[in-house]
């Protein structure tokens, strides 16, 4: 059974940071892109960032030169190192596993999410 | 960046009952790119459709997707208790991923 389950969650000052993490379990981590999406209260999704098999990542604007996507796959584990924190950061942070690259685009499985709140 | 925009905003609809929800993009989309999601609240969402038409694991098949370009369509044909939710389409370009900004199916 696929697992994702996130972490390192919390309330962060504005400008200040937290790694978020997410825990995979019964797939092989390594052979899966990977992305955050997140969500503000009572908003809809928004992709956040993405790293390929290959380390290669990719980043919303809205988040680019703060953020920092990386995976341990010795550990199974997703990263995301987020710096620089402002109010509008404050979020549901999901981890989410890609389908294979011969399926298609779609994110296939989610955690249950991580809470972010950042308050001056 | 294309932009998604979903339409209608909300649709109230009694269980039973067939339900369209439309997504239009800004910019022609590859259909393999295109994909749907459903979203309860206080859960995570959930893969529906991928590649525009194709149904994700253990998705009923009430569900349909179609469209091609800019225009894409998700069909549920009867509306049961556990369709009531938001769903979202989602599309993939330029290795970036963007949502349209839902749709809240209500019961009626």
């Amino acid at each position: 059974e696929v697992q994702l389950l996130e972490s390192g969650g919390g309330l962060e000052q504005t400008g200040g940071s937290l790694r978020l993490s997410c825990a995979a379990s019964g797939f092989t981590f390594s052979s899966y892109a990977m992305s955050w999406v997140r969500q503000a209260p009572g908003k809809g999704l928004e992709w956040v960032s993405a790293i390929n098999t290959g380390d290669n990542t990719y980043y919303a604007d809205s988040v680019k030169g703060r953020f920092t996507i990386s995976r341990d796959n010795s550990k199974n584990t997703l990263y995301l190192q987020m710096n620089s924190l402002r109010a509008e950061d404050t979020a549901i942070y999901y981890c989410a596993k890609r389908l294979a690259y011969s399926t298609g685009n779609g994110f296939d499985y989610w955690g249950q999410g991580t809470q972010v709140t950042v308050s001056s | 960046e294309i932009v998604l925009t979903q339409s209608p905003g909300t649709l109230s609809l009694s269980p039973g009952e067939r339900a369209t929800l439309y997504c239009r993009a800004s910019q022609s989309v590859s259909s393999s790119s295109l994909a749907w999601y459903q979203q309860k609240p206080g859960q995570a969402p959930r893969l529906l459709i991928y590649g525009a038409s194709s149904r994700a694991t253990g998705i009923p098949d009430r569900f349909s997707g179609s469209g091609s370009g800019t225009d894409f369509t998700l069909a549920i044909s009867r509306l049961e208790p556990e369709d009531f939710a938001v769903y979202y389409c989602q599309q993939y370009g330029g290795s970036s991923w963007t949502f349209g900004q839902g749709t809240k199916v209500e019961i009626k």
